[in-house]
């Protein structure tokens, strides 16, 4: 069974840091893109950012460009989101999410989120 | 502003038929497989439609999905009350190199 734990999630101040992780299980995970998505509260999914398999390729949402990195230790079976410059919309449930291929990019299993609070 | 457009809300009696339309582009669902998430209050989506009409396995054939060009339906047909959600279209999109989804369309069972 797929299973997709977030952490780090937490309250943090406008302008701060935080860093999330995802423990992966139940499948080979360095053999599959991994991606983030968030909610924001009341609000619908965006996504966020991808990483491929091999660490190679990384792409990011233009609200978080420059401001957002994503990695991954595939001897770990993890995947990290580390977050600088934090703001006010940035304040959402963040999902680690695997993607398959089905002909095209397909998010197949999602975590069950960890919450950030950007708050003064 | 969603780049996939859906309507907020769509509602049915039981063991009616409800469609939720998901219009895009030619950059997102006219060149990728639609995808169709279930999100039930209080947790994480759950993938429900992949490649614009699959189904994974657990998912009652009472969901369908159907695309034409640039515009993609789900319909539940056989309406339960819990099939009570929100529901998220998605796809890759090629120009803006990431993910693009709707803005959610929440069903209602009167």
């Amino acid at each position: 069974e797929v299973q997709l734990v977030e952490s780090g999630g937490g309250l943090v101040q406008p302008g701060g840091s935080l860093r999330l992780s995802c423990a992966a299980s139940g499948f080979t995970f360095n053999k599959y893109n991994m991606n983030w998505a968030r909610q924001a509260p009341g609000k619908g999914l965006e996504w966020v950012s991808k990483i491929s398999s091999t660490t190679r390729t990384s792409f990011y949402a233009e609200s978080v460009k420059g401001r957002f990195t994503i990695s991954r230790d595939n001897a770990k079976n993890s995947l990290y989101l580390q977050m600088t410059g934090l703001r006010v919309d940035d304040t959402a449930v963040y999902y680690c999410a695997r993607e398959t291929w089905t002909g095209s990019p397909t998010i197949d299993h999602w975590g069950q989120g960890t919450l950030v609070t950007v708050s003064p | 502003q969603s780049v996939l457009t859906q309507p907020p809300s769509a509602s049915g009696t039981p063991g009616q038929r409800v469609t939720i339309s998901c219009s895009g582009s030619s950059s997102n669902i006219g060149s990728n497989g639609v995808i169709w998430y279930q999100q039930l209050p209080g947790t994480a989506p759950k993938l429900l439609i992949y490649t614009n009409n699959q189904r994974p396995s657990g998912v009652p054939d009472r969901f369908s999905g159907s695309k034409s060009g640039t515009s993609a339906s789900l319909a539940i047909s056989g309406l339960q009350s819990e099939d009570e959600a929100d529901y998220y279209c998605a796809t890759w999109d090629d120009s803006l190199i990431g993910y693009v989804f709707g803005s959610g369309t929440k069903v209602t069972v009167l």
